[in-house]
């Protein structure tokens, strides 16, 4: 069975620094994975996505991620954190069911606040 | 380009209330699918749909009756409610996957902010 974990509830930065917010997973086959944000009163939107292509994937407003199999973990970072960061950030795996489709189970979620 | 829309935004129900919560895309994707958040929990699917005129269970279904009778809509309806379906529930639907790419890109509506008192 799959599953996500999301390490931290709470990540507080200043702005300017780095921020990093962690997430292991654990899938039977080869899994997608996904970082979504949700801003207050939002939906969630798309971050980035990995989908076994480079391990190292980028996605909007300066985020990225590195996908290590060995250490089942999918990891968010951006190297300088902007007051517009602060939002709920959730993890998600998707993999493949044998009779076809896809199961997604999301993480509970890291709230990241940024601090001036 | 609108991509997914709920109504009503706010709702508030006496338990035992019935009412149904609308979900709308433009972006002709076969799969739409009911979540709800509740803090602490992330997301939990509640019902998906395939394609018009399939629909199936997520992990929690009961309480919530769904149909697809269009590509474009996919209500969510509380049969009875009650205190425990106080939740923000949200509305997604699904890009197809690229061959070799994997799940596609889920979009969401803004979310129906639901009280059962």
């Amino acid at each position: 069975a799959q599953s996500v974990t999301q390490l931290d509830s709470h990540v507080s930065v200043s702005e300017g620094t780095p921020v990093l917010l962690r997430c292991n997973y654990s899938s039977s086959y080869s899994p997608s994975l996904f970082w979504y944000v949700q801003h207050p009163n939002k939906g969630l939107q798309l971050l980035l996505k990995y989908t076994s292509a480079a391990t190292l994937v980028k996605g909007i407003n300066g985020f990225e991620a590195e996908f290590k199999k060995s250490e089942t973990s999918f990891h968010l970072t951006k190297p300088s954190a902007h007051m517009s960061d602060a939002a709920e950030y959730f993890c998600v795996v998707s993999d493949q069911l044998t009779g076809g489709g896809n199961k997604l189970t999301f993480g509970t979620g890291t709230q990241l606040k940024v601090e001036l | 380009n609108a991509g997914v829309t709920q109504t009503p935004k706010f709702q508030v129900l006496k338990t035992g209330q019935s009412m149904t919560l609308q979900c709308a895309q433009d972006m002709n994707h076969e799969y739409m699918s009911w979540y709800r958040q509740d803090p602490g929990m992330g997301l939990r699917l509640i019902h998906y749909s395939v394609g018009a005129g399939i629909t199936d269970q997520g992990e929690v279904p009961n309480g919530y009756n769904v149909s697809r009778s269009t590509t474009e809509d996919f209500p969510l309806r509380l049969l009875s409610a009650a205190p425990s379906q106080t939740s923000v529930y949200f509305c997604a639907s699904r890009s197809p996957g690229l061959a070799g790419g994997g799940t596609g890109e889920l979009f969401f509506g803004e979310g129906s902010r639901l009280t059962v008192l």
